[in-house]
């Protein structure tokens, strides 16, 4: 067990629709971390959350967002979806944002058609 | 350019063999990681490194910070081993990884 927890784990768009997908963090683990994985490709950072405000933001568009929850739990945001965000989304989760020791999720698999 | 660099990107050995992934960096960094992705897509830390070499069964771990340079072995090659091995690095300044692209591995019985 990771201890932590994505969700969905598969889930088919359309292109324009809007999604939301969910992770819940270690207790204790105040930073949560988003990262986009396409087919083939090493993972590119989204952004990271740090007791419930962003700390930090890799080259994606404003429709990537972001919000994370006092219970540990953490919100990714994709509006007007388009076909090239179909990846493996994959957050992972930390005591402090300078923490090396991070755990990471087993993803969620957005396809948009 | 990648900050990270892997090779190979894909890899196929006989089980038994002896395996090297390499990774290349080129960022000043506090830490490198070896991460191993099974096909559901979940990531498993195998080693964080700063200096040296480090060891867990049949999985050794070496870093040489001045040629900013990793290697991740893997002895008596399994079929259970076929995964994606990825090297990331945790840059001194920022607080995100730099992953490279990843090696596929496939260990054929």
């Amino acid at each position: 067990e990771t201890g932590v927890t994505q969700s969905p784990t598969h889930l088919i768009k359309t292109r324009g629709q809007q999604v939301t997908l969910r992770c819940s963090s270690q207790s204790g683990h105040n930073t949560v971390s988003w990262y986009q994985q396409a087919l083939g490709q090493g993972p590119q950072f989204i952004f990271q959350y740090y007791r419930e405000e962003e700390n930090g933001r890799g080259n994606f568009p404003p429709r990537f967002s972001g919000l994370q929850f006092p219970n540990y739990s953490s919100e990714l945001n994709v509006n007007a979806l388009e076909l090239d965000d179909s990846a493996l989304y994959l957050c992972a989760s930390s005591s402090t944002p300078g923490s090396l020791g991070y755990t990471f999720g087993s993803g969620t698999r957005l396809t948009v058609v | 350019k990648n900050e990270v660099e892997q090779s190979p990107q894909n890899l196929t050995a006989q089980e038994g063999e002896f395996i090297t992934i390499n990774c290349s960096y080129s960022v000043g960094i506090s830490a490198l990681h070896w991460l191993q992705q099974h096909p559901g897509g979940g990531i498993v830390s195998l080693f964080m490194l700063s200096s040296g070499k480090k060891k867990h069964g049949r999985l050794i771990a070496t870093i040489n910070i001045q040629e900013k340079h990793s290697s991740l072995h893997i002895t008596a090659s399994h079929p259970r081993d076929s995964a994606v091995y990825i090297c990331a690095a945790t840059p001194n300044t920022g607080n995100q990884f730099y992953f490279g692209t990843g090696t596929s591995l496939t260990v054929i019985p």
